[in-house]
């Protein structure tokens, strides 16, 4: 149980496309979803916390407008990365919080997003 | 001072060893302590879970966690080359808040 899919896998898009990550909680429901970025080496960086219903919280120094979250319902969040440039090229990884675990926390990770921009 | 402090490594030790994996925090407040192995290119797998203080024991992993040191600690007994990964500590006060280490990178030669 407590399984995340994310979609796609790794994506290669030109500079200043958009592009759509999805993150699934598939066989449990969560109120509450976060998207991290992982560069190379590097520990977990949050960038926001998406709640079902609501809008997102973004982290200090993260673009609301460049990254774009929709919760849309309980096993689904979208992460939109707008108008992307190279440095933006990253992995992208959510997580889940299954509905009432809220309080401990207890995140299960989607196995990431590989995004390269050209 | 970062919050949460753990060596990057890499560590590398010989098949059937103890390994100890440790990370040190500053936020008294943190109460709920995790650690995740992270294989390359894959997300991070929840390993274990303990609420404050004490030990917990699940198979060849055992995690210890000192709130009085602000220390917390992963066991991983009879290593095999499996056990090859990431593995980052994580640790929160309360919901939303989750920070994590920089990760340790163990390898487990045969």
């Amino acid at each position: 149980g407590a399984v995340v899919s994310q979609h796609p896998s790794w994506v290669i898009c030109k500079s200043g496309t958009s592009v759509k990550i999805e993150c699934r909680s598939l066989d449990f429901q969560a109120t509450t979803m976060f998207w991290y970025r992982q560069f190379p080496k590097q520990s977990l960086m949050l960038m926001a916390t998406s709640n079902e219903g609501s809008k997102a919280t973004y982290e200090q120094g993260v673009e609301k407008d460049k990254f774009l979250i929709n919760h849309a319902s309980l096993t689904l969040s979208t992460l939109t990365v707008t108008s992307a440039h190279p440095e933006d090229s990253s992995f992208y990884i959510c997580s889940a919080v299954p509905s009432g675990r809220i309080i401990r926390n207890e995140q299960f990770f989607g196995p990431g997003t590989r995004l390269t921009v050209l | 001072q970062k919050e949460v402090e753990q060596d990057p490594g890499p560590l590398s030790v010989p098949e059937g060893a103890i390994v100890s994996l440790n990370c040190t925090y500053s936020n008294s407040a943190f109460q709920y302590f995790m650690w995740y192995r992270q294989y390359s290119r894959k997300g991070p797998e929840l390993l274990m879970y303990t609420y404050s203080s004490g030990n917990k024991e699940d198979g060849r992993f055992t995690a210890q966690v000192d709130k009085s040191s602000k220390y917390i600690s992963l066991f991983i007994r009879d290593s095999q080359p499996s056990d090859s990964a990431t593995y980052l500590c994580a640790m929160s006060a309360r919901s939303n808040d989750m920070r994590f280490g920089a990760g340790t990178r163990l390898t487990v030669k045969p």
